[in-house]
């Protein structure tokens, strides 16, 4: 139990669309950050918050977004879904005190 | 940036023998080397992590070992059981990066009986 918190677990979206995915972090833990995992490959850092900025971003076009929130949940939004951006969406919480990240379950998004 | 390369892509062992996994990394910058187990349809769970300033880490069957001149750091499972197998993932990051890792492509274990 990492107490991340993700959703929805699963949803289903056509090319063109926007999404927007959910996550709750573990309590204390000031920074988030997002994660791509394709099938059968590792995860890949999309960006993090901190703060409710964001102050760092791996190799992602701007049609990707987040939001941080005081509460420190946090909000993934995707515009003009496309087929490649099925995968899972991973949401890690990061303890600055361990410098250890929790993930969530994930939000598995499939685009028809 | 950072990249890291894992060996091998799936790995067969018999219930009480050791597994062992291995990664390589690219730049030395980097200082902290988690590993994380993933089963199906769940996220990556933390199991072991090693720091720059630590050459071998234990926790019960698990252990993971650095070699910073290398660039080279591994997993290994002794006595491994059946709940096991399941996807390993290694990652590095860089110093000051903060929540920001860079994920090796994953070993698959099978642990049979």
């Amino acid at each position: 139990e990492t107490g991340v918190t993700q959703s929805p677990t699963h949803l289903i979206k056509t090319r063109g669309q926007q999404v927007t995915l959910r996550c709750s972090s573990q309590s204390g833990h000031n920074t988030v950050s997002w994660y791509q995992q394709a099938l059968g490959q590792g995860p890949q850092f999309i960006f993090q918050y901190y703060r409710e900025e964001e102050n760092g971003r791996g190799n992602f076009p701007p049609r990707f977004s987040g939001l941080q929130f005081p509460n420190y949940s946090s909000e993934l939004n995707v515009n003009a879904l496309e087929l490649d951006d099925s995968a899972l969406y991973l949401c890690a919480s990061y303890g600055v005190d361990t410098g250890e990240l929790f993930f969530g379950e994930g939000s598995r998004l499939t685009v028809l | 940036g950072e990249n890291v390369e894992q060996h091998p892509s799936t790995l067969s062992v018999q219930e009480g023998d050791s597994a062992v996994i291995k990664c390589t990394y690219s730049d030395s910058a980097s200082n902290y080397f988690p590993w994380y187990k993933q089963e199906l349809g769940k996220g990556p769970q933390l199991i072991i992590d090693i720091r720059s300033n630590v050459g071998e880490k234990k926790d019960q069957r698990i252990a993971v070992t650095l070699n910073k001149t290398a660039k080279h750091f591994s997993l290994h499972i002794t006595e491994t059981q059946p709940e096991d197998s399941a996807v390993y993932f290694c990652a590095a990051r860089l110093e000051g990066t903060a929540s920001k890792l860079t994920f090796g492509t994953g070993t698959r274990l099978q642990v049979t009986l």
